[in-house]
């Protein structure tokens, strides 16, 4: 069955380090895309990050960055400098292809909240 | 740019009523999700949309039903609401729905429905 786990329910990092957050997922298709999205406090759900299972380069966006790892299945998300607005959480998310009958629908991991302390 | 707007934000209802979530995208996506979020849960999804006037169940279909009369508009119905059904909704769309496009969804910022 398809699925995304993000094992780490809360983490905590100091402003200006970097965090990883985990995400490891299983799906037999092929094709398939992953995502990642922050939701502060106030609850809206902002697209961050996007990797393509062929894409061969790990996705950057600013000072967020995807750690890839196919063979593993793990699309880690890496934010540098952290600041005090990434308090927030995390979701890594997956959208299948063909194989799920390519209706676009994302499956969500648990999310994993993110404290960054000044 | 309004993106995706839900209808309304906030709502309590008694256990048997019934209601109705407006979702509206004004983007021209042809595609259309209505997921519910819960704690520990991540989001889940209920229904989807491929096109107007075309629904699917998703993941948690029970006690809900859709319709898209309009391809704007994707409506989310609880027929006889239930304390389980407690929870925040969140509406969204997108432009592809390919596993390889990096298109990704955009939200609307969620109806929190407290069920009693």
């Amino acid at each position: 069955a398809q699925k995304i786990t993000q094992t780490q329910p809360g983490m905590f990092v100091q402003e200006k380090e970097a965090v990883t957050l985990d995400c490891t997922y299983d799906t037999s298709d092929p094709s398939y895309g992953l995502f990642w999205y922050k939701q502060p406090s106030s609850g809206e759900m902002i697209f961050l990050i996007y990797q393509g299972s062929y894409d061969q380069q790990n996705a950057t966006e600013g000072r967020y960055s995807l750690n890839f790892q196919k063979a593993r299945k793990s699309a880690n998300l890496v934010i540098s400098a952290s600041q005090l607005g990434d308090s927030a959480m995390y979701f890594c998310a997956m959208r299948e292809g063909a194989e799920a009958g390519n209706t676009g629908k994302l499956i969500f991991g648990q999310g994993t909240t993110l404290q960054v302390k000044p | 740019n309004a993106g995706v707007t839900q209808t309304p934000k906030f709502r309590v209802l008694k256990t048997g009523q019934s209601m109705t979530l407006l979702c509206a995208q004004d983007m021209n996506h042809e595609y259309m999700y209505w997921y519910r979020q819960d704690p520990g849960m991540g989001l889940r999804l209920i229904h989807y949309s491929v096109g107007e006037g075309t629904t699917a169940k998703g993941e948690v279909p029970d006690g809900y039903n859709v319709s898209r009369l309009k391809k704007q508009n994707f409506l989310l119905g609880l027929e006889s609401a239930a304390p389980s059904q407690t929870s925040v909704y969140f509406c969204a769309s997108s432009p592809d729905r390919t596993a390889h496009s990096n298109q990704p969804q955009h939200f609307g910022d969620g109806t929190r429905l407290s069920i009693l």
